[in-house]
């Protein structure tokens, strides 16, 4: 069965440094790659979209990476701040599907 | 703010009560989605409308009762519900069901059953 699998332990990182949040998945040939911010108690809300002929996005402090050979996309944020401490959602859907969501990563950035 | 509200905020229900969830999107979108997520599980699809139909019911209980009288307005119908059934419940919208658009999602309705 289709799966995707992000890192369910908490990710701890000091201000300043690049935070890499990981997705990976299984069963699955999507063509589209979504990540997603959620605070506590809030819905989450859209950050980057990646096409499967895309390496590489970036929008500001964001870079996602995508590599279909090893399944896999990658969300790095430089020169985290505190404020980037949230819950980071990746998203995966098949041409003319729906998305389907990974269960997230926590990053707590400490000052 | 995201253009898509939810009401309420906050509900606790008993195991015998009937309550609604209301939904709605200021955005013009053509999609509308209900998702639970419960404590540490990933955010789990209940269902799916497109153009008012319905078009995806992900195996859900059938005293999850949802109801999509036009385009903007999604409602959750709430019966005889199990404690099992606390969560944040979620509503999306999107221009369409397909994966290349994003979903806006609303704040979300915390449920507590007792």
């Amino acid at each position: 069965s289709q799966k995707i699998e992000q890192n369910s332990e908490a990710l701890n990182i000091q201000e300043g440094k690049t935070a890499t949040l990981t997705c990976n998945y299984t069963n699955y040939s999507p063509a589209y790659l979504q990540w997603y911010r959620q605070d506590p108690g809030r819905g989450p809300v859209f950050l980057l979209l990646i096409r499967e002929n895309e390496k590489e996005k970036r929008k500001e402090r964001l870079k996602v990476t995508f590599d279909t050979t090893l399944k896999q996309s990658l969300f790095h944020i430089t020169a985290s701040q505190p404020a980037d401490s949230a819950t980071y959602l990746c998203a995966l859907a098949n041409a003319g599907n729906m998305l389907t969501f990974g269960g997230g990563t926590r990053l707590m950035v400490k000052p | 703010e995201t253009g898509v509200t939810q009401t309420p905020r906050h509900l606790v229900m008993g195991m015998t009560n009937k309550k609604s969830l209301k939904c709605e999107q200021h955005l013009g979108h053509n999609a509308m989605y209900w998702y639970k997520q419960s404590a540490k599980k990933p955010l789990e699809l209940m269902f799916v409308y497109s153009l008012e139909e319905r078009v995806e019911n992900n195996s859900v209980p059938s005293r999850f009762s949802p109801e999509c009288p036009n385009s903007s307005h999604l409602f959750l119908h709430l019966h005889t519900l199990q404690p099992e059934d606390s969560a944040l419940y979620l509503c999306a919208s999107s221009p369409r069901v397909f994966g290349t658009d994003t979903q806006y999602f609303g704040p979300g309705t915390r449920l507590t059953v007792l």
